[in-house]
């Protein structure tokens, strides 16, 4: 079965210190996978793409099919950064997606 | 704000009670989706609609789950005899169909749902 697995629940950093949030996936085919975010109060909101390869943020995120990890980087991070991730894998029929657990981050001062 | 629009926001309801929640998807989106999520965990997926026909539905969604979307534009979601496990947040998105891969799924704030 399909499966998405955030291990850490918490992740408590200070500014400036890197932070990574782990995501281990479980896929018998050619995955695509995201990261969204929500901050409080708001709405989950796409992240980044592995597609795109791209930074968002100063996040950044590798998917290693050999691992079968796709874990989200920022070298510094900031106050602002504070909320839950979810890493989520999509199907390819249909659009759905499979969420993991989350991981909610605190950057304190 | 043109993103995904939900009603109630929050709704409490006795147990046995029925309710409905609706979903207004960005415009044009011909994809819509409904999620639920509980305390503690990520968003799981309950079903799935392409314009007016309903493609998908999870094992997650009942009998007394039904899900609908008859002009292929909003979607309401009905629970009937509510239960307290009910109680979640139910989070509808939507999505457009061209520029796969990469098609991104935008979600509403959600509706909090509280069976007591």
């Amino acid at each position: 079965a399909q499966r998405v697995t955030q291990p850490e629940k918490l992740l408590s950093v200070f500014k400036g210190a890197p932070v990574e949030l782990k995501c281990n996936y479980s896929y018998s085919g050619s995955p695509e996978l995201f990261w969204y975010v929500q901050y409080s109060r708001q709405r989950l909101q796409l992240l980044l793409r592995h597609i795109s390869r791209e930074s968002i943020k100063g996040f950044t995120a590798d998917l290693n099919k050999g691992e079968t990890s796709f874990h989200l980087k920022k070298p510094f991070a900031q106050e602002e950064d504070s909320a839950m991730y979810y890493c989520a894998l999509k199907w390819p029929a249909g659009n759905k997606l499979t969420f993991g657990g989350g991981t909610r981050v605190l950057v304190k001062p | 704000d043109t993103g995904v629009s939900q009603n109630p926001r929050h709704k409490i309801t006795k147990r046995g009670q029925n309710v409905t929640f609706r979903c207004d998807p960005i415009s044009e989106h011909n994809r819509l989706y409904w999620y639920r999520q509980t305390l503690g965990q990520g968003p799981e997926f309950l079903t799935y609609f392409q314009n007016e026909a309903q493609l998908e539905k999870s094992r997650l969604l009942s009998d007394r789950f039904s899900a609908e979307r008859p002009k292929g534009s909003f979607s309401t979601l009905e629970i009937q005899r509510t239960e307290q496990g009910d109680s979640a947040m139910y989070l509808c998105a939507s999505s457009t169909r061209r520029g796969r891969p990469g098609n991104t799924i935008y979600f509403g704030e959600g509706s909090w749902l509280t069976v007591v």
